[in-house]
């Protein structure tokens, strides 16, 4: 148990939906990153949280967006739904000081099926 | 752009050998590299965390080095057993704080 919770773990949406995932970060963890993963393939970086502010983005449109709360919780949300963002959607937090990042610890992950 | 490749894809072992898992980065210039595991449809593990200053890290029956020069690590797994059954992945953190991932390798030890 890594103490990092996502919620929901499944999720059933349509095209041109929207969606709004959880992810609870590990306590004393001030950074959370948002990773999508098809199935067969490694994760793909969405973008960083720290400190509330995006720090750090991958190659994913802008409809994909994000906050940190100030308890470090976060929300990924994803506009305007496509059938390839049926995925499952990983959150990691991390401990960041000083210009470096620690261990990365994940979440189970939230499941979304968009049909 | 940074790119992270595992080799092989997939590998198959009897229990108890000893074994190595490949990961290759483009870009040298990383803050850190970690090794994960994956059960299937789950979160990921995190195994390893090797940090650009260093050159290797150990854990039980896992020892994981970094070659930033030559863009390579490598995770040895000493006496594999079926629980060791599972993908194991190896991410590389960059600049702007952006971690890469690579495809996986997935690991088959047969009882």
């Amino acid at each position: 148990e890594t103490g990092v919770t996502q919620s929901p773990t499944h999720l059933i949406k349509t095209r041109g939906q929207q969606v709004t995932l959880r992810c609870s970060s590990q306590s004393g963890h001030n950074t959370v990153s948002w990773y999508q993963q098809a199935l067969g393939q490694g994760p793909q970086f969405i973008f960083q949280y720290y400190r509330e502010e995006e720090n750090g983005r991958g190659n994913f449109p802008p409809r994909f967006s994000g906050l940190q709360f100030p308890n470090y919780s976060s929300e990924l949300n994803v506009n305007a739904l496509e059938l390839d963002d049926s995925a499952l959607y990983l959150c990691a937090s991390s401990k960041r000081d000083r210009g470096t990042t620690d261990t990365q610890y994940f979440g189970p992950g939230t499941r979304l099926t968009v049909l | 752009k940074q790119e992270v490749t595992q080799i092989p894809a997939a590998l198959s072992v009897p229990e108890g050998e000893n074994l190595v898992l490949n990961c290759s980065f483009t870009d040298s210039a990383i803050y850190n590299l970690q090794w994960f595991r994956q059960d299937p449809g789950k979160g990921l593990t995190s195994l390893l965390l090797i940090q650009s200053s260093q050159r290797e890290q150990t854990s039980g029956r896992l020892n994981a080095s970094l070659d930033k020069s030559s863009g390579r690590s490598t995770l040895y797994i000493a006496a594999s057993q079926p629980g060791d059954s599972a993908t194991y992945l190896c991410a590389a953190s960059t600049g702007g704080f952006k971690t890469i991932f690579g495809a996986g390798t997935r690991l088959f030890v047969k009882a």
